[in-house]
């Protein structure tokens, strides 16, 4: 059984500070990595790609992917009320696979 | 803006009544997908195309079928609906030529509720 892990949060955090995501995943063949922000009612929206070991900066959004640990995080800098959301972790598990793994969620609450 | 439309939008039906919901694109992509999303559960995937009457089984496919005979359209249907199918139903597709990619763009989603 491939998964996807996640913590379910609540996870609060005052505005300004930093939000660390955490997700972990069982399939070690696993190729690629994705975070989805998901607004309540509404539909998933891709916000981060990571493919390599290391670090992959957008704007306040960092992805961080340790392979040997299975281990990929969503770091948000300057968090904003507005990213109050649930982070959905995505992975795809290897070669000629078109199945996302996703994860349950995490809820994100940014307090001002 | 991935151009992809889902109808209806919002469902009620009967338990063992057949319902289909369609996904519409502008965009001539190849990939197209059906998710579902259910509290506790996550995305999982019901089924994929890959091409014109090219689909393939997803992880949760039981009880479900689907069709792609146009590439802009792909439509799944619930031959016969039970309360376990009540769920919000999200299209997806990928602007990738590649098939290994989450990169996925999705629809508004249809919340379909079975009694």
């Amino acid at each position: 059984q491939k998964e996807v892990e996640q913590n379910s949060g609540p996870l609060s955090v005052p505005e300004g500070a930093i939000a660390s995501l955490n997700c972990t995943y069982s399939d070690r063949g696993s190729q690629s990595f994705f975070w989805y922000r998901q607004y309540s009612g509404k539909s998933p929206e891709l916000i981060m790609s990571i493919y390599s070991n290391g670090d992959k900066e957008d704007g306040r959004f960092t992805a961080q992917l340790n392979k040997a640990s299975q281990y990929v995080s969503l770091l948000i800098r300057d968090s904003q009320p507005s990213d109050s959301a649930t982070y959905l972790c995505a992975v795809n598990m290897g070669a000629g696979s078109y199945q996302l793994t996703f994860g349950k969620g995490t809820k994100l609450s940014v307090i001002p | 803006d991935a151009g992809i439309t889902q109808s209806p939008r919002h469902k009620v039906t009967e338990t063992g009544t057949p319902v289909t919901l369609r996904c519409h694109q502008t965009e001539n992509h190849r990939y197209m997908y059906w998710y579902r999303q259910d509290p506790g559960h996550g995305l999982r995937l019901i089924h994929y195309s890959y091409g014109v009457k090219d689909t393939d089984k997803g992880e949760v496919s039981d009880g479900y079928s689907v069709s792609r005979s146009k590439t802009e359209d792909f439509l799944l249907t619930l031959e016969s609906a039970t309360s376990s199918q009540t769920s919000v139903y999200f299209c997806a597709i990928s602007e990738s030529t590649r098939a290994e990619t989450g990169e996925l763009f999705f629809g508004e989603g249809s919340r379909l509720t079975v009694l």
